[in-house]
């Protein structure tokens, strides 16, 4: 079974500044996919990246980048220019490549952007 | 964008009682979740749903639970007698059969089920 590990409860930081969010995953898989998902306040569950496990290149979506380590099993999220609507949980997840598997949660790390 | 909606976003219901979540996925998509999530707590897979058939469950989803597509659109989550500790964030989702899309499950908003 998979495990999605999030160290880090709560964080902050300085609007504008750069935060980088914490994952480690544990699986036997080879090909996999890897998610973050922000829910804000709303408690809506909303996508902001996405990172196939057999592309080496780092995705990235505007300020929103991660530093995917296949080999350590790592994949952190780097928010850049952070801004005040970045407030939210974020949870990292983790999914099978085979069909449409179900995604497998970390417990969240609650970020808090300081004006 | 396309978008995954659900009904209704608020439901307080008496223990005992039974509940339904509706929700309409995005049109093209054919890959239907329902996931739950306990305040504070993380998300947690309860059932997907594939050509008219649960492909997988989890062990949450007990014989209290049942979903359904009744037409082309929408997508319902039953439980048959609420409990209190049934009371969560219950949120629908679903995702494309093929493409680049595939594997990239989209979120509705939630319904957020209180049981007294």
């Amino acid at each position: 079974a998979q495990t999605v590990t999030q160290s880090q409860p709560e964080m902050s930081v300085q609007e504008a500044e750069t935060v980088t969010l914490s994952c480690t995953y544990d699986t036997s898989e080879n090909n996999y996919y890897l998610f973050w998902y922000k829910q804000p306040p709303s408690r809506q569950m909303i996508l902001v990246i996405r990172q196939e496990a057999y592309k080496q290149q780092n995705a990235t979506e505007n300020r929103f980048s991660v530093n995917f380590q296949k080999a350590a099993k790592s994949f952190s999220l780097k928010i850049s220019d952070s801004q005040l609507g970045d407030t939210a949980m974020y949870f990292c997840a983790f999914m099978k490549d085979f069909g449409n598997e179900k995604l497998t949660f970390g417990t969240g790390t609650r970020l808090t952007i300081i004006p | 964008e396309p978008e995954v909606t659900q009904t209704p976003s608020h439901q307080v219901t008496q223990m005992g009682q039974e509940v339904i979540l509706r929700c309409v996925p995005i049109s093209n998509h054919l890959y239907f979740y329902w996931y739950r999530q306990i305040l504070g707590q993380k998300v947690e897979f309860l059932v997907s749903f594939y050509n008219n058939e649960i492909s997988e469950k989890s062990e949450i989803f007990d014989d209290q639970f049942s979903v359904e597509r009744p037409d082309g659109s929408n997508f319902t989550l039953k439980i048959r007698s609420t409990k209190l500790e049934d009371s969560a964030m219950y949120f629908c989702a679903s995702s494309e059969a093929t493409g680049q899309g595939r594997n990239t499950i989209y979120f509705g908003e939630g319904s957020w089920l209180t049981v007294v």
